[in-house]
C-alpha cells in the first residue's frame, strides 16, 4: 500500500535556528500534499496545502514567510520552519493525495519538533 | 506499509440509521486509537478515542468498538444526521512513540 515517510521524527533545536521536515511519497506520486499542525484535544490544523511545481497555498493565520514550503517534486515535499521558537514546538504531520481518490489521504507518522 | 487500513473509501447511509466505520491494524504494539472527523479544507478534527484496555467508548452519538484479537475497530453513529456527512480517518499510536498512524479516510454520506 501507499507510503508516506516523514523526515526526522524527531527534532530539538536552539531558539533562532531553523529546522527542515521532509515529507516523502514512497510508492506513489503525490499530486497534493498537506501540512498540519497538531494542536491540544488532538485536531490537526491545516497549515498548507501545497501542488508540484506551483506556491503553496496557506491557510488564514499561518505565516508563509515564517513555514515554507517547497514541493519540488511528484514524491517531495519540504517544510522549514524558519527563526523557530519555542511556541512553534508541535507535531507536524504532513499527507499526501495521488492523482485517484479524491478522499483518500496517505498520512506521514509526524514530526515531533521541540524548540529550546 | 499501511499499518492501518480503512478499506471503504466510501459510505452511504439513510438519515436516522445507523453508519458503521470499520478500521484494521496490523500492528499489535497499538495501544491507543482515535478517530476525526474532516470536511473540506479543513484539518481531521478529533471526535472519540480508545484505549487498549477497553472495548467500547460511547460519547452521545459516537461509539467505538475495539476488538483487539482481530485488530479491527468500528466507530458506530447513531442515529446519522446529514452533518455528520464528511470524511472519517481512523488514527493508532503506541506508548512511547512519537507517530501518529492514519488510515486512508472513509467517506461517509447521509442521505435526508
Amino acid at each position: 500500500g501507499a507510503v508516506v515517510s516523514q523526515h526526522p521524527s524527531w527534532v530539538i533545536c536552539k531558539s533562532g535556528t531553523s529546522v527542515k521536515i521532509e515529507c516523502r511519497s514512497l510508492d506513489f506520486q503525490a499530486t497534493t500534499m498537506f501540512w498540519y499542525r497538531q494542536f491540544p484535544k488532538q485536531s490537526l490544523m491545516l497549515m498548507a496545502t501545497s501542488n508540484e511545481g506551483s506556491k503553496a497555498t496557506y491557510e488564514q493565520g499561518v505565516e508563509k514567510d515564517k513555514f515554507l514550503i517547497n514541493h519540488a517534486s511528484l514524491t517531495l515535499s519540504t517544510l522549514t520552519v524558519t527563526s523557530a521558537h519555542p511556541e512553534d514546538s508541535s507535531f507536524y504531520i504532513c499527507s499526501a493525495r495521488g492523482g485517484s481518490g479524491a478522499d483518500t489521504q496517505y498520512f506521514g507518522p509526524g514530526t515531533r519538533l521541540t524548540v529550546l | 506499509d499501511q499499518q492501518v487500513k480503512q478499506n471503504s473509501p466510501s459510505l452511504s447511509v439513510q438519515e436516522g440509521r445507523i453508519s458503521i466505520l470499520n478500521c484494521d491494524y496490523t500492528n499489535s504494539m497499538f495501544d491507543y486509537f482515535l478517530w476525526y472527523k474532516k470536511y473540506p479544507a479543513e484539518g481531521p478534527t478529533f471526535l472519540i478515542s480508545i484505549s487498549s484496555i477497553k472495548d467500547k467508548n460511547e460519547d452521545g452519538r459516537f461509539t467505538v468498538f475495539l476488538n483487539k484479537s482481530a485488530k479491527h475497530l468500528s466507530l458506530h453513529i447513531v442515529p446519522s444526521q446529514p452533518g455528520d456527512s464528511a470524511v472519517y480517518f481512523c488514527a493508532a499510536i503506541y506508548t512511547g512513540a512519537n507517530n501518529l498512524f492514519f488510515g486512508t479516510g472513509t467517506r461517509l454520506t447521509v442521505i435526508p
